[in-house]
């Protein structure tokens, strides 16, 4: 089946451990999206990949940074994490970037900061 | 305040019971798209309206445009559908950005 993979489901790492999350897709969608959720809160837009091209929100710290080596993978690096990173990361992808596209998420990775 | 606003944040139902949650949003949109997460687990796409409704199973959404309002309906409700409900709106124009509501956390009890 079409899908979209993350690993690991759960990592841990230690405060300032640089680490990287994967996310692969076998949609062959244009656009992966990464996404952190942290307790009770809503998902909130990282950035995304639109092809290669790679589109950053304003918001997002420059701790975060992202690859897309190809069209099916994706990973999202926290050069030094911090505690307050601790969250479940989501990737998602879509057709397109029409606002009229449907996002197809993965399962998440749920990252501890120790 | 938050563009996009959930109700009721909790809601606790006994199994059969039919269910609304709803969302209101304060910009103009091109689709609502209501979501579903179970604990620990990833988002899956319910639907995703532009107008009028959709249904799928025991699960109907609507959107009144005009109201800037959509509800979320379960119907014959049972404990699997116990999760997290999100509705998110994407903007105006090319972008497929959502903007999420805070989510309504449902519980079924057998």
């Amino acid at each position: 089946d079409a899908m979209v993979i993350q690993n690991p489901r759960y990592q841990v790492t230690q405060f300032g451990k640089p680490v990287t999350l994967s996310c692969s897709q076998t949609l062959n969608h244009n656009v992966m999206y990464w996404y952190q959720q942290k307790s009770s809160q809503a998902p909130k837009l990282l950035f995304h990949y639109y092809d290669k091209d790679f589109n950053n929100e304003a918001d997002t710290p420059d701790n975060f940074q992202s690859r897309r080596p190809n069209t099916s993978f994706c990973f999202l690096d926290i050069r030094s994490p911090g505690l307050g990173d601790a969250a479940m990361y989501l990737c998602a992808t879509s057709r397109d970037d029409h606002s009229t596209d449907t996002q197809y998420f993965g399962p998440g990775t749920r990252l501890t900061v120790l | 305040k938050n563009e996009v606003e959930q109700s009721p944040q909790n809601l606790t139902a006994q199994e059969g019971e039919f269910i609304t949650i709803n969302c209101s949003y304060s910009v103009g949109i091109s689709a609502l798209h209501w979501l579903q997460q179970h604990p620990g687990g990833g988002i899956v796409s319910l639907f995703m309206l532009s107008s009028g409704k959709k249904k799928h199973g025991r699960l109907i959404a609507t959107i009144n445009i005009q109201e800037k309002h959509s509800s979320l309906h379960i119907t014959a409700s049972h404990p699997r559908d116990s999760a997290v409900y999100i509705c998110a709106s994407s903007g105006e124009g090319n972008t497929g950005k959502l903007i999420f509501g805070q989510g309504t956390t449902l519980q079924v009890k057998p």
